[in-house]
């Protein structure tokens, strides 16, 4: 088992470029998740999606989008990169439920100049 | 906003020494977790504590859980170097939808 994967694992953007970041995972879980880690800030959530065909805004959901392709997949959209956007971003997923841990993915590491 | 504050920030120790950190949450919780994020890389679930838990055990970790304080606490007992990383406190709301609120994790450096 690969666990949870995400590509790519260094990225530049330009200001005002786009770009989809990949996540999958092949544990058969329900919800997939995808966070920003800046630096003394903790993990913030992006958005979520708690089971196939749903997603949600999560604390800072402005300037992304999200597609839950299938079951495995779920990909982070940025429209138009801004330096604020600069982040590691991690990708994440677990059972749907209560009382279960998350699994992620070794982090995408965005730079936006 | 953050649910989970940690406490201390950052904590340095000599390798064989305990290492305990804290955690505090505003809201009313199903569970609290703790992971492990080594420099650079993914984070890794330590251990789960249920609400009507007070105390668990897992290898040289212990974990506390007090709902009226809203507060826990991670103790690793005798250290090691590859003990290393920021830890992270993650609470499951009640209610909250099947999502984990992260704080803003203790760095722990364990010296040699």
């Amino acid at each position: 088992n690969a666990g949870v994967t995400q590509t790519p694992k260094f990225q530049v953007l330009k200001t005002g470029q786009s770009m989809t970041l990949q996540c999958a995972q092949d544990m058969n879980h329900n919800s997939m998740y995808w966070y920003r880690q800046d630096p003394g800030m903790g993990l913030r959530l992006i958005y979520y999606s708690a089971s196939e065909g749903t997603t949600d805004k999560g604390e800072v959901p402005n300037g992304y989008n999200v597609s839950r392709l299938n079951k495995r997949e779920f990909s982070l959209r940025l429209e138009s990169a801004a330096p604020s956007q600069t982040s590691v971003y991690f990708c994440a997923s677990r059972l749907y439920g209560t009382d279960y841990e998350q699994y992620f993915g070794p982090g995408t590491r965005l730079t936006v100049t | 906003s953050q649910q989970g504050e940690e406490d201390p920030q950052a904590l340095s120790i000599q390798e064989g020494e305990n290492a305990t950190m804290n955690c505090s949450y505003k809201t009313s919780i199903n569970n609290l977790q703790w992971y492990r994020q080594n420099s650079g890389r993914g984070l890794v679930h330590l251990i789960l504590i249920r609400s009507n838990e007070r105390e668990k055990h897992s290898g040289r970790l212990r974990v506390t859980l007090d709902t009226s304080k809203k507060s826990s606490s991670l103790l690793i007992t005798a250290s090691r170097a590859a003990d290393t990383a920021s830890y992270f406190c993650a609470t499951e709301k009640t209610g909250g939808g099947n999502k984990l609120t992260f704080g803003t994790g203790t760095q722990l450096k364990v010296e040699l």
